[in-house]
């Protein structure tokens, strides 16, 4: 069946850079926008970024604009965040999802904890 | 940017209780809404998009409703497994925003 799972969350100091990896499987990945949303802990959802099938299309939420970079990788089936000059309040489990063509997610990956302390 | 105002934040009630949860948006949106339910320690399911079109594999008891800027979500007799936290979700002008939660409980 359609699974996505996360994977590279960890500690990290303020300043320091880290990238999520999202591995799709079950489905056909090329077909479909993707998306990564995140939770602080204790808090509510928190969409991040998203990226067309092919790349083409880029969008961020202010709050990380400039210092994440979503990409994919079709061929491996898989999607990327690249995150840099992380502050304490990117602190969050991180979720990458499938957006289903009706501008909602219909598969979620189980998340990553992402931890940024000194 | 587009906010969704969830209400109520916490709501207390019973197995077999009707119960309903609304989503206000800043602006007009016109269906484009979407409610999920989380678990503690879960990721987020999706349980109606599209406003009202409900999601393949959940029970026929939940539903949802409006358009512009007013949105519920109903459930029409609780069940145990459908205490949890609902959020709602919008797309407009390429950016994606959520409602704060509303947290359902056992009374």
């Amino acid at each position: 069946q359609a699974e996505l799972m996360e994977s590279g969350g960890g500690l990290v100091k303020p300043g320091g850079s880290l990238r999520l990896s999202c591995a799709a499987s079950g489905f056909s990945f090329s077909d479909y926008y993707m998306t990564w949303i995140r939770q602080a802990p204790g808090k509510g959802l928190e969409w991040v970024s998203y990226i067309s099938s092919g790349s083409s299309i880029i969008y961020y939420a202010d709050s990380v604009k400039g210092r994440f970079t979503i990409s994919r990788d079709n061929a491996k089936k898989s999607l990327y965040l690249q995150m840099n000059s992380l502050r304490a309040e990117d602190t969050a489990v991180y979720y990458c999802a499938r957006d289903s063509r009706f501008d909602a997610f219909d598969l979620w990956g189980q998340g990553t904890m992402l931890t940024v302390s000194a | 940017d587009i906010q969704l105002t969830q209400s109520p934040s916490f709501l207390s009630a019973s197995v077999g209780d009707r119960v309903t949860i609304t989503c206000r948006a800043s602006q007009g949106i016109n269906n484009y809404l979407a409610w999920y339910q989380q678990k503690p320690g879960k990721a987020p399911k999706l349980v109606i998009y599209a406003a009202s079109t409900l999601q393949s594999g959940v029970p026929s008891r939940f539903s949802g409703s409006g358009s512009g800027t007013d949105f519920t979500l109903t459930i029409s007799s609780l069940q145990p497994e459908d205490f949890a936290t609902y959020y709602c979700q919008q797309v407009n002008t390429n950016l994606i925003t959520f409602g704060q939660g509303t947290r359902l409980e056992i009374k």
